[in-house]
């Protein structure tokens, strides 16, 4: 799987729309990217993933380059409960063998 | 709530003890991961099993063993246990056909073991 570079930390101001940038420059064709994000000790959540199309759902939209060596994870009102650290991965589908390598993440405060 | 269950919530042992962690995985998924998440270090993969075989392992100790049963349930078994064993443990599980429909590996709340 392809290696993500995340920054350590961002802040954003409550309401705000949060964008979180991920470069995975040696992501392979068949790679999707993921988004989880984890609330202090709680279980990882997936957020959304995509492969070459940007994708939206209900918690977050998901902006990928069109040389797919880049992606921004964006959290488009932000609230306090969305302060997490979140992770970007890289990964090929295989069919419920797929394995998530988790990289050190983004601690994202949301700042009141 | 994901739908995978974690048992002991929490757990508190000796060094030189055995723990058995165990999880229930969503209805219907065949994959279960354990994950573990020290203080001072981030999410490490310990293995995965697939319906009942081993698909793949990570950093996981020798002291360390993991099965899955005909029921899909798994158990991960700490032996010997060390004052650096002590963390956070989270099982995860997945579909066979989860990331084409959108759903994906799912994690539980974690198993938070404490060696004394």
């Amino acid at each position: 799987d392809a290696k993500t570079t995340q920054p350590p930390s961002m802040d954003c101001a409550e309401g705000r729309a949060a964008n979180l940038p991920c470069n995975h420059s040696t992501i392979s064709g068949n790679e999707y990217v993921y988004w989880y994000r984890q609330i202090h000790s709680q279980g990882p959540q997936y957020i959304i993933h995509g492969l070459k199309n940007n994708e939206t759902n209900e918690m977050a939209s998901l902006i990928i380059t069109e040389d797919r060596k880049s992606s921004t994870l964006i959290l488009p009102h932000a609230t306090l409960r969305d302060t997490a650290v979140y992770y970007c991965i890289a990964l090929i589908s295989n069919f419920g063998n797929e394995k998530l390598t988790f990289g050190t993440g983004t601690r994202l405060t949301i700042i009141p | 709530d994901s739908g995978v269950t974690q048992t002991p919530k929490h757990l508190i042992t000796a060094t030189g003890q055995r723990v058995t962690l165990r999880c229930s995985p969503r209805s219907g998924d065949l994959s279960v991961y354990w994950y573990q998440q020290s203080l001072d270090q981030g999410l490490q993969f310990l293995i995965q099993y697939y319906n009942g075989e081993e698909r793949a392992k990570g950093n996981i100790l020798e002291r360390f063993s993991a099965q899955q049963f005909p029921d899909l349930h798994s158990e991960l078994n700490l032996s010997s246990l060390e004052l650096g064993d002590s963390a956070l443990y989270f099982c995860a599980s997945s579909d066979p056909q989860g990331f084409f429909s959108g759903n994906t590996i799912y994690f539980g709340e974690g198993s938070w073991l404490t060696v004394v």
